[in-house]
Protein backbone atom coordinates (compact mmCIF):
# COMPACT_ATOMS: atom_id res chain seq x y z
CA UNK A 1 0.00 0.00 0.00
CA UNK A 2 2.02 2.78 -1.22
CA UNK A 3 2.19 6.07 1.02
CA UNK A 4 3.01 8.60 -1.62
CA UNK A 5 2.59 7.36 -5.57
CA UNK A 6 4.22 9.09 -8.41
CA UNK A 7 3.23 8.70 -11.89
CA UNK A 8 4.75 7.94 -14.24
CA UNK A 9 7.95 6.48 -13.17
CA UNK A 10 10.10 7.13 -16.25
CA UNK A 11 9.05 10.01 -19.23
CA UNK A 12 10.81 10.57 -22.49
CA UNK A 13 9.88 13.75 -24.20
CA UNK A 14 11.23 16.07 -27.16
CA UNK A 15 12.05 19.69 -26.35
CA UNK A 16 9.11 22.18 -26.41
CA UNK A 17 6.54 19.59 -25.51
CA UNK A 18 4.20 19.68 -22.17
CA UNK A 19 3.70 17.26 -19.90
CA UNK A 20 2.53 16.50 -16.52
CA UNK A 21 3.70 14.32 -13.45
CA UNK A 22 0.97 13.26 -10.94
CA UNK A 23 1.32 13.12 -7.23
CA UNK A 24 -1.05 11.07 -4.66
CA UNK A 25 -0.24 10.34 -0.97
CA UNK A 26 -2.77 8.34 1.72
CA UNK A 27 -0.70 9.35 4.78
CA UNK A 28 -3.60 12.13 5.37
CA UNK A 29 -1.03 14.52 5.50
CA UNK A 30 -1.37 18.28 5.07
CA UNK A 31 1.80 19.26 3.71
CA UNK A 32 3.27 18.44 -0.25
CA UNK A 33 6.28 19.09 -2.19
CA UNK A 34 7.95 18.96 -5.01
CA UNK A 35 11.83 18.33 -4.91
CA UNK A 36 13.44 18.09 -8.78
CA UNK A 37 17.59 16.11 -8.06
CA UNK A 38 19.76 16.89 -10.93
CA UNK A 39 22.37 14.88 -12.29
CA UNK A 40 24.69 15.63 -9.46
CA UNK A 41 22.35 14.24 -7.06
CA UNK A 42 21.27 17.69 -5.70
CA UNK A 43 18.31 17.16 -4.43
CA UNK A 44 16.38 20.93 -4.08
CA UNK A 45 13.07 22.22 -3.10
CA UNK A 46 10.76 23.56 -5.79
CA UNK A 47 7.49 23.88 -4.56
CA UNK A 48 5.79 23.43 -1.07
CA UNK A 49 1.82 23.22 -0.44
CA UNK A 50 -0.31 22.94 2.84
CA UNK A 51 -3.86 22.69 2.93
CA UNK A 52 -3.82 22.67 -0.83
CA UNK A 53 -2.40 26.36 -0.56
CA UNK A 54 0.85 27.43 -2.50
CA UNK A 55 3.98 28.13 0.35
CA UNK A 56 6.66 27.85 -0.85
CA UNK A 57 8.14 28.68 -4.52
CA UNK A 58 11.64 28.65 -4.83
CA UNK A 59 11.94 30.49 -8.18
CA UNK A 60 11.35 27.95 -10.58
CA UNK A 61 10.71 29.19 -14.21
CA UNK A 62 7.00 30.18 -15.11
CA UNK A 63 6.86 27.09 -17.54
CA UNK A 64 6.68 24.64 -14.19
CA UNK A 65 2.66 25.03 -13.13
CA UNK A 66 1.80 22.76 -9.97
CA UNK A 67 -1.79 22.65 -8.97
CA UNK A 68 -2.99 20.90 -5.83
CA UNK A 69 -6.74 20.01 -6.00
CA UNK A 70 -6.88 18.57 -2.71
CA UNK A 71 -4.57 18.06 -0.15
CA UNK A 72 -3.79 14.41 -0.72
CA UNK A 73 -2.74 15.60 -4.30
CA UNK A 74 -0.12 17.51 -6.09
CA UNK A 75 0.25 17.48 -9.63
CA UNK A 76 3.11 19.22 -11.94
CA UNK A 77 2.65 20.59 -15.55
CA UNK A 78 5.35 21.96 -17.18
CA UNK A 79 5.31 23.46 -20.35
CA UNK A 80 8.08 23.93 -23.30
CA UNK A 81 10.36 21.63 -22.16
CA UNK A 82 13.90 22.30 -22.54
CA UNK A 83 16.74 20.03 -21.67
CA UNK A 84 17.79 21.09 -18.80
CA UNK A 85 14.57 19.88 -16.96
CA UNK A 86 15.86 16.63 -17.38
CA UNK A 87 16.47 15.31 -13.88
CA UNK A 88 14.37 12.96 -11.43
CA UNK A 89 11.59 14.11 -9.91
CA UNK A 90 10.30 13.86 -6.46
CA UNK A 91 6.93 14.53 -4.66
CA UNK A 92 7.01 14.35 -0.66
CA UNK A 93 4.49 14.76 1.75
CA UNK A 94 4.67 15.73 5.44
CA UNK A 95 2.29 16.51 8.27
CA UNK A 96 2.82 20.46 8.60
CA UNK A 97 6.45 21.51 8.30
CA UNK A 98 8.86 19.37 8.74
CA UNK A 99 11.21 18.88 12.03
CA UNK A 100 11.14 16.93 15.11
CA UNK A 101 9.04 13.80 14.54
CA UNK A 102 7.73 14.79 11.21
CA UNK A 103 9.81 13.97 8.82
CA UNK A 104 8.37 13.83 4.56
CA UNK A 105 7.67 10.97 2.98
CA UNK A 106 8.87 10.42 -0.60
CA UNK A 107 7.40 9.11 -3.91
CA UNK A 108 9.40 7.24 -5.99
CA UNK A 109 10.18 9.96 -8.35
CA UNK A 110 10.02 10.56 -11.94
CA UNK A 111 13.04 10.22 -13.95
CA UNK A 112 12.66 13.08 -17.00
CA UNK A 113 14.37 13.22 -19.51
CA UNK A 114 14.17 15.95 -22.26
CA UNK A 115 16.16 14.92 -25.36
CA UNK B 1 28.38 29.41 4.70
CA UNK B 2 26.18 27.25 2.22
CA UNK B 3 22.85 26.30 3.81
CA UNK B 4 23.76 22.63 4.49
CA UNK B 5 27.15 21.46 3.35
CA UNK B 6 28.64 17.77 3.08
CA UNK B 7 31.96 16.15 2.42
CA UNK B 8 30.44 14.20 -0.95
CA UNK B 9 33.15 11.49 -1.03
CA UNK B 10 33.13 8.78 -2.12
CA UNK B 11 33.49 6.91 1.12
CA UNK B 12 35.30 3.43 0.18
CA UNK B 13 35.52 1.04 3.40
CA UNK B 14 35.25 -2.72 4.20
CA UNK B 15 32.73 -4.58 5.63
CA UNK B 16 32.67 -4.09 9.67
CA UNK B 17 34.77 -0.77 9.61
CA UNK B 18 33.45 2.35 11.27
CA UNK B 19 33.00 5.74 9.26
CA UNK B 20 32.11 9.25 10.16
CA UNK B 21 29.98 12.12 8.18
CA UNK B 22 30.17 15.46 8.59
CA UNK B 23 27.50 18.05 8.14
CA UNK B 24 27.80 21.70 8.56
CA UNK B 25 24.67 24.12 8.56
CA UNK B 26 23.98 27.95 8.73
CA UNK B 27 21.06 28.24 10.06
CA UNK B 28 21.53 28.60 13.85
CA UNK B 29 18.05 28.87 15.07
CA UNK B 30 17.58 25.21 13.32
CA UNK B 31 16.46 22.81 16.45
CA UNK B 32 15.97 19.55 14.60
CA UNK B 33 17.90 17.63 11.68
CA UNK B 34 17.27 14.57 9.89
CA UNK B 35 19.79 12.23 8.02
CA UNK B 36 18.11 10.60 5.21
CA UNK B 37 19.46 7.41 3.39
CA UNK B 38 19.21 7.26 -0.60
CA UNK B 39 20.29 4.16 -2.56
CA UNK B 40 20.70 4.43 -6.44
CA UNK B 41 17.95 4.98 -8.25
CA UNK B 42 15.32 4.97 -5.35
CA UNK B 43 13.93 7.98 -3.02
CA UNK B 44 15.22 9.39 0.21
CA UNK B 45 14.09 7.79 3.22
CA UNK B 46 14.26 8.51 7.01
CA UNK B 47 17.50 6.80 8.38
CA UNK B 48 17.60 8.70 11.98
CA UNK B 49 16.25 12.28 13.74
CA UNK B 50 18.71 14.31 15.57
CA UNK B 51 18.05 17.09 18.04
CA UNK B 52 19.71 17.64 21.40
CA UNK B 53 23.04 16.36 21.79
CA UNK B 54 22.24 13.53 19.87
CA UNK B 55 20.58 10.06 19.05
CA UNK B 56 21.57 6.32 18.81
CA UNK B 57 20.11 3.51 16.87
CA UNK B 58 21.89 0.44 17.07
CA UNK B 59 25.05 0.95 15.01
CA UNK B 60 23.91 4.15 13.85
CA UNK B 61 24.58 7.36 15.84
CA UNK B 62 23.97 10.97 15.15
CA UNK B 63 25.80 13.75 16.85
CA UNK B 64 24.71 17.53 17.37
CA UNK B 65 27.24 20.64 17.94
CA UNK B 66 24.86 23.63 18.05
CA UNK B 67 27.75 25.37 18.70
CA UNK B 68 29.60 25.12 15.78
CA UNK B 69 26.59 24.13 13.67
CA UNK B 70 27.67 20.66 13.12
CA UNK B 71 26.20 17.45 12.84
CA UNK B 72 27.91 13.96 12.12
CA UNK B 73 26.58 10.08 11.33
CA UNK B 74 28.69 7.92 12.64
CA UNK B 75 28.63 3.77 11.27
CA UNK B 76 29.94 1.13 13.37
CA UNK B 77 30.63 -2.14 12.04
CA UNK B 78 29.81 -1.34 8.56
CA UNK B 79 27.44 -4.18 5.89
CA UNK B 80 27.69 -4.36 2.86
CA UNK B 81 23.74 -2.77 2.94
CA UNK B 82 24.62 0.32 4.33
CA UNK B 83 26.40 1.23 0.69
CA UNK B 84 23.99 4.51 -0.03
CA UNK B 85 23.81 7.86 0.17
CA UNK B 86 23.40 9.69 3.18
CA UNK B 87 21.71 13.25 2.84
CA UNK B 88 21.82 15.91 5.85
CA UNK B 89 18.52 17.42 5.94
CA UNK B 90 17.77 20.62 8.05
CA UNK B 91 13.94 21.36 8.19
CA UNK B 92 13.61 25.55 7.86
CA UNK B 93 9.66 26.26 7.58
CA UNK B 94 8.34 24.63 4.78
CA UNK B 95 11.21 24.58 2.99
CA UNK B 96 13.37 22.45 4.43
CA UNK B 97 17.33 22.08 3.14
CA UNK B 98 18.50 18.69 1.85
CA UNK B 99 22.47 18.48 1.37
CA UNK B 100 24.08 17.36 -1.42
CA UNK B 101 25.29 13.68 0.53
CA UNK B 102 28.01 11.59 1.36
CA UNK B 103 28.72 8.39 -0.83
CA UNK B 104 29.23 5.26 1.26
CA UNK B 105 30.76 1.98 -0.47
CA UNK B 106 30.69 -1.01 1.76
CA UNK B 107 32.91 -3.56 -0.17
CA UNK B 108 33.39 -7.41 0.94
Amino acid sequence: DTAVSQTPKYLVTQMGNDKSIKCEQNLGHDTMYWYKQDSKKFLKIMFSYNNKELIINETVPNRFSPKSPDKAHLNLHINSLELGDSAVYFCASSQGVQGLGTEAFFGQGTRLTVV
Amino acid sequence: RKEVEQDPGPFNVPEGATVAFNCTYSNSASQSFFWYRQDCRKEPKLLMSVYSSGNEDGRFTAQLNRASQYISLLIRDSKLSDSATYLCVVPGGFKTIFGAGTRLFVKA
